[in-house]
């Protein structure tokens, strides 16, 4: 298997721009997540789906930010008229609803965001 | 309200220590998992042990060994030997289980750095 996949892994934009990032969850994981970090900080929960239907928003995410995951396979986080405090690394993460693996989420190497 | 405290920044020790790292969490779930990652430069999340709250065994996994107290709400991780390797970041994390599998808390991440 391949892990959790992230593209771009670096991008950089102007404030005002819109950004589109994409996951590729492990094969078969059906729980996939966003993660945002900034430095010298630990990840905060974003949102969360299962299969399609996003199940669960952070207060974080504001109306500048919209994730789908339309197919229940990849998913896309894009940010429109981004902001300077929008540059973070953005990470995804996937796991499996099987009771042994439950609740272990599998991190991909993040996109990190710089908004000039 | 879920919250994970690393009290250590920073931790700098010479190859073949033992280092032992700190976490300590809040919750008012009876349910929850506990967990250690590691971010190495590469900056992608590496998963590396689970506990959940029935089970306070505490175990060791090679080089890795945990020490899960309720009383105290500490999950405290340590590496045995250390290695030039295991230099990173390393964070706890909290999640809650119940209706809601998605959100991961974690703490703000402890630097270790084994010099040879």
């Amino acid at each position: 298997d391949t892990g959790v996949s992230q593209d771009p892994r670096h991008k950089i934009t102007k404030r005002g721009q819109n950004v589109t990032f994409r996951c590729d969850p492990i094969s078969e994981h059906n729980r996939l997540y966003w993660y945002r970090q900034t430095l010298g900080q630990g990840p905060e929960f974003l949102t969360y789906f299962q299969n399609e239907a996003q199940l669960e928003k952070s207060r974080l995410l504001s109306d500048r930010f919209s994730a789908e995951r339309p197919k229940g396979s990849f998913s896309t986080l894009e940010i429109q008229r981004t902001e300077q405090g929008d540059s973070a690394m953005y990470l995804c993460a996937s796991s499996i609803g099987l009771a042994g693996e439950l609740h272990i989420q599998y991190f991909g190497a993040g996109t990190r965001l710089s908004v000039l | 309200a879920q919250k994970v405290t690393q009290a250590q920044t920073e931790i700098s020790v010479v190859e073949k220590e033992d280092v032992t790292l700190d976490c300590v969490y809040e919750t008012r779930d009876t349910t929850y998992y506990l967990f250690w990652y590691k971010q190495p430069p590469s900056g992608e999340l590496v998963f590396l042990i689970r506990r959940n709250s029935f089970d306070e065994q505490n175990e060791i996994s090679g080089r890795y060994s945990w020490n899960f107290q309720k009383s105290t709400s500490s999950f405290n991780f340590t590496i045995t030997a250390s290695q030039v390797v295991d230099s990173a970041v390393y964070f706890c994390a909290l999640n809650t289980g119940g209706t809601s599998y998605g959100k991961l808390t974690f703490g703000q991440g402890t630097i270790l750095t084994v010099h040879p």
